[in-house]
């Protein structure tokens, strides 16, 4: 069965300090692989995603960028933190080889906060 | 207007009620709808997950989808403390997954 991997689990940050959050995903190959942020009030926010290593779309410009480095590793990074880059950060996974708008299955979330 | 409009609650229940949650939506090339529970500091996991107009059951939970009128319902029966947590739905078309913002639910013992 497929397991999906998140860390860390908390973390509290300064502001303009770096970001390294990394997710990696076991059980299926090249996967598709999804960065969501989640806010009190505001739903899951779409960061980025990724259907192959090194191919990743950007849903909205911000202070944060990804990469995959590896078919089941997604990182997502920041090289100077916000407060307003304080939130729930998800990862999720779908099925290989479908759309990016197949059935998403989440990670256990990183909480941070940005002092 | 928002494409998928959901009632944040909080919406508290005793044990043993049935539990009606419900989500809206305006666009319709959404064809996949799909219930996710997340507990308090954990990912969502997936509940349900419907394609056609109608009711699919699975256990204590119903879903139901209306497309003419663009509603979409979760139903949990003979509710239970471990229920409590927050529902969204979420949905999807051509081109991506949208979710609600959520309804959390209290189960009171």
């Amino acid at each position: 069965s497929q397991t999906i991997h998140q860390w860390p689990a908390t973390l509290v940050q300064p502001v303009g300090s770096p970001l390294s959050l990394e997710c990696t995903v076991e059980g299926t190959s090249n996967p598709n692989l999804y960065w969501y942020r989640q806010a009190a009030g505001r739903g899951l926010q779409l960061l980025f995603y990724s259907i192959g290593i090194g191919q990743i779309s950007s849903e909205v410009p911000q202070n944060l960028s990804a990469s995959r480095p590896q078919d089941r590793q997604f990182i997502l990074s920041s090289k100077k933190l916000l407060l307003s880059d304080s939130g729930f950060y998800l990862c999720a996974w779908s099925t290989p080889g479908r759309t990016s708008t197949d059935t998403q299955y989440f990670g256990p979330g990183t909480r941070l906060t940005v002092l | 207007q928002k494409e998928v409009e959901q009632d944040p609650g909080p919406l508290s229940v005793p044990e043993g009620a049935i539990v009606s949650l419900n989500c809206t939506y305006s666009n319709s090339a959404f064809q996949y709808f799909m219930w996710y529970r997340q507990y308090s500091r954990k990912g969502p996991e997936l509940l349900m997950y419907t394609y056609s107009s109608g009711n699919k059951e699975d256990g204590r939970f119903t879903a139901q989808v209306d497309k003419s009128s663009k509603y979409i319902s979760l139903f949990i029966r003979d509710s239970q403390p471990s229920d409590s947590a927050t529902y969204l739905c979420a949905m999807r078309g051509y081109q991506k997954v949208t979710f609600g913002t959520g309804t959390k639910l209290q189960v009171i013992p």
